[in-house]
């Protein structure tokens, strides 16, 4: 069966640190990967997604980058966190035997002081 | 056109009762039809889906009615628990790479015991 796995599971940053989240899928591979950002109490917002090793699509212009370094392993970052970072980020996957439905990660609670 | 509207935003139902909850799209191009739920601090869970081919789906107490010339679909959950109390979120998406879902904003449900 496939698993998705987000860590960390909560992170308190100072405005102007970097920022490494991490998601990484198991039991599929080439799997498509999605970042999305949830402010509380709000909606689902589209970050970033990838289709490849390398290749990520940006939804959104802002503070973060994204990248996939192996197949199943999906990484937003920041060079310098801002206040309206903050937000609970999801990762989420797709593909293999269910290739419209997508898949989500536990979450990671980001508050940025 | 990409946008899915969800009401309500919220809704409080009693325990058995069978709450609804609305979502409308302008995008005749959509033809996958999500529904996920959310319990506070997890990641979105997928409930149930329908293709506009078919005009209603269920699976246990959750149904989703299509109705394709509206552009709308609901959600209905029968004899409503308080184990039901979450965020609901419609959504939709396109054919296509990475099938991209469009989130509606959500609808938090409260189930009274």
């Amino acid at each position: 069966s496939q698993t998705i796995h987000q860590w960390p599971a909560t992170l308190v940053q100072p405005v102007g640190s970097p920022l490494s989240l991490e998601c990484t899928v198991e039991g599929t591979s080439n799997p498509n990967l999605y970042w999305y950002r949830q402010a509380a109490g709000r909606g689902l917002q589209l970050l970033f997604y990838s289709v490849g090793i390398g290749q990520i699509s940006s939804e959104v212009p802002q503070n973060l980058s994204a990248s996939r370094p192996q197949d199943r392993q999906f990484i937003l970052s920041s060079k310098k966190l801002l206040l309206s970072d903050s937000g609970f980020y999801l990762c989420a996957w797709s593909g293999g035997w269910a290739p419209d439905t997508q898949y989500f990660g536990p979450g990671t609670r980001l508050t940025v002081l | 056109q990409q946008q899915v509207k969800q009401s309500p935003q919220s809704l409080i139902v009693q325990k058995g009762g069978i709450p609804i909850i609305n979502c409308a799209y302008e995008n005749t191009a959509f033809d996958y039809f999500p529904w996920y739920q959310q319990f506070p601090g997890k990641g979105p869970a997928l409930l149930i889906a329908i293709r506009p081919d078919v005009s209603e789906k269920k699976e246990g107490r959750f149904t989703i009615s299509f109705n394709k010339s509206a552009k709308q679909f609901s959600l209905h959950i029968m004899d409503s628990q308080p184990g039901d109390s979450a965020t609901y979120f419609c959504a939709a998406s396109i054919f296509g790479s990475a099938r991209q879902l469009t989130f509606g904003s959500g609808t938090q449900l409260t189930v009274l015991p």
